[in-house]
């Protein structure tokens, strides 16, 4: 069973860089994820889909200072030069069995210092 | 531009039934899957079920199976998920979201359902 792992929390200071980890389960390094922000008390908005070469494709009107890379079973999510809006939920997302669900991972609150 | 526009907050009693809308604009609806992704207060995202609109096949996720059910109007682009015996730990937001080969790629802006006696 594909299980997405992401640690509860991290935090960067203003105008720093982040680094937010996301580990596919033992058989599954082969899987492109999904990184979606979300806010405080707003919807989820999705950043990018990112392979397992590290390629990734962002989504509509996406900064720059998001960007993806892969290293076996991880996936990460690099943001540059933080602002204080970027302190949010982050959550990885892939599929399950068969492409029929979808699976997300447990989410990590970045703070903004 | 893709857009996914839910209906609006709703407020039930336990026991009862709830239905959200979804209508997609700015994309071929019946070209992609939609789920439906629910966040209880305070807690991470769950997923319920989707459906594949251009043949109408529904898939649930175990722990919804015989609660859930999820339409699709391709006339209006409209997909539904309904969720019947409700109880209060249903109280979460629900959204709609569109998939394209495993990935969510747009969500809806999402549908406070609240159960309370």
């Amino acid at each position: 069973q594909l299980v997405l792992t992401q640690s509860p929390s991290a935090s960067a200071s203003l105008g720093a860089s982040v680094k937010l980890t996301c580990t596919l389960s033992s058989g599954h390094s082969s899987y492109a994820i999904a990184w979606h922000q979300q806010q405080p008390e707003k919807g989820p908005r999705y950043l990018m889909k990112l392979n397992s070469d590290g390629s990734h494709s962002k989504g509509d009107g996406i900064p720059d200072r998001f960007s993806g890379s892969s290293s076996g079973a991880e996936r990460y999510l690099t943001i540059s030069s933080l602002q204080s809006e970027d302190e949010a939920d982050y959550y990885c997302q892939t599929w399950g069995t068969g492409i029929r669900d979808v699976v997300f991972g447990g989410g990590t609150k970045l703070t903004v210092l | 531009q893709v857009q996914l526009v839910q209906s609006g907050a709703e407020v039930k009693k336990p026991g009862s039934s709830v239905k959200v809308s979804c209508k997609a604009s700015g994309g071929t609806f019946s070209s992609y899957t939609i789920s439906w992704v629910r966040q209880a207060p305070g807690q991470g995202l769950e997923w319920m079920g989707r459906i594949i609109p251009i043949l109408g096949i529904a898939n649930y996720a175990q722990k919804f199976q015989g609660r859930v059910t999820i339409t699709a109007d391709k006339s209006t682009s409209t997909a539904y998920m309904e969720l019947s015996s409700l109880r209060s730990e249903d109280t979460a937001v629900y959204y709609c979201a569109r998939v394209s080969y495993g990935i969510v790629d747009y969500w809806g802006q999402g549908t406070l359902v609240t159960v309370s006696s």
